[in-house]
């Protein structure tokens, strides 16, 4: 089955600089990749998504890469905030019919420390 | 946007209770709803698939006698925990998408405690 690590687990930055978190997926056939955002306690956010035939997406402050040929993506989130605290979730689908499975990443602490 | 609703948000009941939580798409059919649970700091961990009127299907490793799932309509998911024990406590989270290479839209989790 798909295999999802994500790096690293832990991030700490100053408000105002960039944060990259990294994740890597083991099959090739996954076509599409979110990114959550989940405080605590809380439900899962989507924040961003990019399929297999786009290699990047941007988002005002929030940009995911895509390279299928090395299987790793990465979300990108510039001048960061305060409220950009949380954990960090990639994930990878594939699947046709209606029917998509998701494998999750390990997850980032993101901390941005004002 | 898309709404998933999740029921209760947070259950506390003795060990060997049985207890049902629910998962309702709101403003649309979904195709398809996942159930995940998830341990403190940790990653979301799927347990079972459902899709409207069919069996669910398991994950490796899940008990599917204990965790019973039943997807009655395209807007309705339950997930219930047969004699839960203190093992069983938890994070757990529904998700449900409304068709092909749409994203999954999450409920609010429902915290169980068994005691």
């Amino acid at each position: 089955g798909e295999n999802v690590e994500q790096h690293p687990s832990t991030l700490s930055v100053q408000e105002g600089d960039s944060a990259v978190i990294k994740c890597t997926y083991s099959d090739s056939a996954s076509n599409y990749f979110p990114w959550y955002k989940q405080e605590l306690g809380k439900r899962p956010q989507l924040i961003i998504d990019i399929r297999s035939n786009v290699g990047e997406k941007k988002d005002q402050r929030i940009a995911v890469t895509l390279n299928k040929t090395a299987k790793h993506f990465s979300l990108h989130i510039t001048e960061t905030q305060p409220e950009d605290s949380a954990v960090y979730f990639c994930a990878a689908s594939k699947g046709s019919g209606g029917y998509q499975k998701v494998t999750f990443g390990t997850g980032t602490k993101l901390q941005v420390i004002p | 946007g898309a709404v998933v609703s999740q029921h209760p948000s947070w259950v506390i009941c003795k060990s060997g209770t049985s207890v049902k939580i629910e998962c309702r798409s709101l403003d649309f059919q979904a195709t398809t709803m996942f159930w995940y649970r998830q341990f403190p700091k940790q990653s979301l961990m799927l347990m079972a698939t459902s899709n409207e009127g069919s069996k669910a299907t398991y994950e490796q490793g899940v008990e599917k006698d204990k965790f019973l799932i039943n997807h009655a309509s395209l807007t309705l998911s339950t997930l219930t925990v047969t004699s839960a024990h203190p093992e069983d406590s938890s994070f757990y989270i529904c998700s449900a998408i409304g068709g092909k290479d749409q994203p999954q839209h999450f409920g609010d989790g429902t915290r169980l405690s068994i005691l």
